[in-house]
C-alpha cells in the first residue's frame, strides 16, 4: 500500500524566500509528525497533529516556522524568510493514536532543503 | 530533560562477528524505547521496540533501567545489516501520539 509521501523531495531556495513542504500521511492515520534532521544529527521533533489539531509545537525553532493540517490529512510545513541555517532534511511521519493496535511512526522519504 | 546518547558515530565489524550498538537515555519517567534503522537510499523505519520484546532480523535489545541503557545486539552480523541506526525514546507508554527523541545515530558497516 501507499506509504507516507513528501514533496518536493529536493528544494533549493535563496535566502529570504518562503518555502512550503508537503506531507501526505498514510490514509486513516490520525497522528502526523514533523522532524528536522541536520547533517550528522538524529531527527529532531518540530511539531505534531492529531486530526487537524496541532497538539505540540514546542519544537518549532522560531516564529518563521509554522505548520497546518486543515482537513486532518495533508500537512504543510512553511518556513518564511529562509536562512542558511534552515538547510536540513525535513521528515514527516504518521501513526495511529493510542489505544489502537499500532503506534509505530511511519516515515516519509524526507525533503532535502538547501538555502543558498 | 529527555536525552538519548549513542556514543559511537561509526562502528565497523566483520561478517559473522557479534555487534552491539550502544544507547543510553535520560528520562524522568518510564519511557518507551525504540531502535530505528535507515538502509541506504531507503526511508527511516522501525526495527524494534522494547515493550514487544521481539527479535527482528536477529537483533535484540534489552531495556536496563538501572543503567538507563537500551543496547542493540546481534550475535552474527550480516553485510545487509550495514545501515544507520537510531535509538529513540517516547514519553508515553504504549502511546502513538507522542514525539520521539532520537540519538545522533550510529553508522554500522559490516565488512565481508
Amino acid at each position: 500500500g501507499a506509504g507516507v509521501s513528501q514533496s518536493p523531495r529536493y528544494k533549493v531556495t535563496k535566502r529570504g524566500q518562503d518555502v512550503a513542504l508537503r506531507c501526505d500521511p498514510i490514509s486513516g492515520h490520525v497522528s502526523l509528525y514533523w522532524y528536522r534532521q541536520a547533517l550528522g544529527q538524529g531527527p529532531e521533533f518540530l511539531t505534531y497533529f492529531n486530526y487537524e489539531a496541532q497538539q505540540d509545537k514546542s519544537g518549532l525553532p522560531n516564529d518563521r516556522f509554522s505548520a497546518e493540517r486543515p482537513e486532518g490529512s495533508i500537512s504543510t510545513l512553511t518556513i518564511q524568510r529562509t536562512e542558511q541555517r534552515d538547510s536540513a532534511m525535513y521528515r514527516c511521519a504518521s501513526s495511529s493514536p493510542p489505544g489502537t493496535a499500532s503506534y509505530e511512526q511511519y516515515f516519509g522519504p524526507g525533503t532535502r532543503l538547501t538555502v543558498t | 530533560a529527555q536525552r538519548v546518547t549513542q556514543p559511537e558515530k561509526l562502528l565497523s565489524v566483520f561478517k559473522g562477528a557479534p555487534v552491539e550498538l550502544k544507547c543510553n537515555y535520560s528520562y524522568s519517567g518510564s519511557p518507551e524505547l525504540f531502535w530505528y534503522v535507515q538502509y541506504s537510499r531507503q526511508r527511516l523505519q522501525l526495527l524494534l521496540r522494547h515493550i514487544s520484546r521481539e527479535s527482528i532480523k536477529g537483533f535484540t535489545a534489552d531495556l536496563n533501567k538501572g543503567e538507563t541503557s537500551f543496547h542493540l545486539k546481534k550475535p552474527f552480523a550480516q553485510e545487509e545489516d550495514s545501515a544507520m541506526y537510531y535509538c529513540a525514546l517516547s514519553g508515553r507508554r504504549g502511546g502513538g501520539s507522542e514525539k520521539l527523541v532520537f540519538g545522533k545515530g550510529t553508522k554500522l558497516t559490516v565488512n565481508p
